[in-house]
């Protein structure tokens, strides 16, 4: 079985840009969540989705958003780029939402902006 | 609130000594407990996940962890470290209620040094 797949997996973006982040989750996995990592804040939680629904929300700005599609596929955006942004973006994937599921990692998209 | 600390950000050993990485968790409920980790450059592998079942939980790549409700604590051990262990490892307690912090809370993470 296919793990996680994100993509793309390296990027550059201008500062007041904006950038869009894919994922493909687990097949038969319904939620997928995003996290953001960085050297000095470690993993933080951006949001949940599950069966196209937002199910969960960390504390980012609204310049980050996300959907899901029929097919448990997502998409994170992040809109006006700034150079705190640089990170590494995780997706993860689940078979469904709740306590107690084990949640199953990508490679992570590479984000530096410049 | 759920909680999760890891005890020493940087863990040094030498190859062929035991690996101990400390995690204590924080729960109200009965919790699910994992331990993930990370290599250079690479998103995160479950290496184990408690569930209840067994206080003694076996991973991948030689690693096991112990429950002790008493301590409130989910150590990683390894009896010998190799390496390839080098890396990150995070644990992690699964949320009861999600919300902004989502389904998994994630300690700040020990980064694994083995010295030959």
């Amino acid at each position: 079985k296919a793990g996680v797949t994100q993509t793309p997996r390296y990027l550059i973006k201008t500062r007041g840009q904006q950038v869009t982040l894919s994922c493909s989750p687990i097949s038969g996995h319904r939620s997928v969540s995003w996290y953001q990592q960085t050297p000095g804040q470690g993993l933080q939680f951006l949001f949940e989705y599950f069966s196209e629904t937002q199910r969960n929300k960390g504390n980012f700005p609204g310049r980050f958003s996300g959907r899901q599609f029929s097919n448990s596929r997502s998409e994170m955006n992040v809109s006006t780029l700034e150079l705190g942004d640089s990170a590494l973006y995780l997706c993860a994937s689940s078979p469904r939402t709740g306590a107690g599921n084990t949640i199953y990692f990508g490679e992570g998209s590479w984000l530096t902006v410049v | 609130a759920q909680s999760v600390t890891q005890l020493g950000s940087h863990v040094s050993v030498s190859e062929g000594a035991l690996v101990l990485l400390r995690c204590n968790y924080s729960s109200s409920v009965p919790p699910y407990l994992f331990w993930y980790v990370q290599y250079p450059n690479q998103g995160l592998q479950l290496l184990l996940k408690y569930t209840s079942a067994a206080t003694l939980v076996k991973g991948i790549n030689g690693f096991e962890a112990e429950f002790k409700k008493s301590e409130t604590s989910f150590h990683l051990t390894k009896p010998s470290a190799h390496m390839s262990d080098a890396a990150e490892y995070f644990c992690a307690v699964s949320a009861n209620y999600g919300g902004s912090q989502g389904n998994l809370i994630f300690g700040k993470g020990t980064k694994l040094s083995v010295k030959p």
